[in-house]
């Protein structure tokens, strides 16, 4: 079935610094991917839709200078957190599909829990 | 989309089945219902989806009224490995973005 990895699982970073998640399609081509993030004890929360090839479209409220993505090939998307701050810190979840062949829904990665100290 | 709703939480005994219910009162012909759950600190998991038609597979079933006003996903026999919380999320196509509402927290009791 399609496997969605992501990457790192949980980073530490310090306050100021920018983090880098991948998220990768390992079996099929996905043109759109999506960001999530969590909170402890919420629902996950639609950040953006990354698109291959074009720029990403973002929730309302989610500043896009902050929240960098970048969908350069029909495989791989990132998220990078710039000037990370504490409140940042939050479970980052993709999700993507493949572009034909499956009416199953969205594969969604396995998390990046972000620390900001 | 449709908006759904669903109770909070639940509990259900381990071995029996677990009956999660959800309204979609708002449902057009052609939306589906999809469910999704999250085992703690995962990303969400795909467990069934459909029309109008009962569906099962090797996860699940999925019952929908026959006015599309509800549907109800059966665990035939929980396990402690199905504690988690279970969206049920309605999508015109399975190329629409999935907005998660709060969902159900399913509890397996021992």
């Amino acid at each position: 079935g399609a496997v969605v990895s992501q990457h790192p699982s949980r980073v530490i970073c310090k306050s100021g610094t920018s983090v880098k998640i991948e998220c990768r399609s390992l079996d099929f081509q996905a043109t759109t991917m999506f960001w999530y993030r969590q909170f402890p004890k919420k629902s996950l929360m639609l950040m953006a839709t990354s698109n291959e090839g074009s720029k990403a479209t973002y929730e309302q409220g989610v500043e896009k200078d902050k929240f960098l993505i970048n969908h350069a090939s029909l495989t791989l998307s990132t998220l990078t957190v710039t000037s990370a701050h504490p409140e940042d810190s939050s479970f980052y979840i993709c999700s993507a599909r493949p572009r034909t062949g499956s009416s199953m829904g969205y594969t969604f990665g396995s998390g990046t829990r972000l620390t900001v100290v | 989309d449709a908006k759904t709703t669903q109770p909070p939480s639940m509990d259900c005994a381990e071995g029996r089945a677990a009956n999660l219910p959800c309204n979609h009162s708002t449902i057009s012909g052609n939306e589906y219902v999809y469910w999704y759950r999250q085992i703690h600190s995962q990303g969400p998991q795909y467990i069934i989806h459909g029309l109008k038609n009962n569906e099962t597979n090797e996860m699940a079933s999925l019952i929908i009224t026959e006015d599309r006003k509800s549907s109800t996903l059966i665990l035939p026999h929980a396990t402690l490995r199905d504690t988690a919380v279970y969206y049920c999320i309605v999508l015109k196509t399975s190329y629409d973005k999935v907005i998660f509402g709060p969902g159900t927290s399913l509890s397996v009791i021992p």
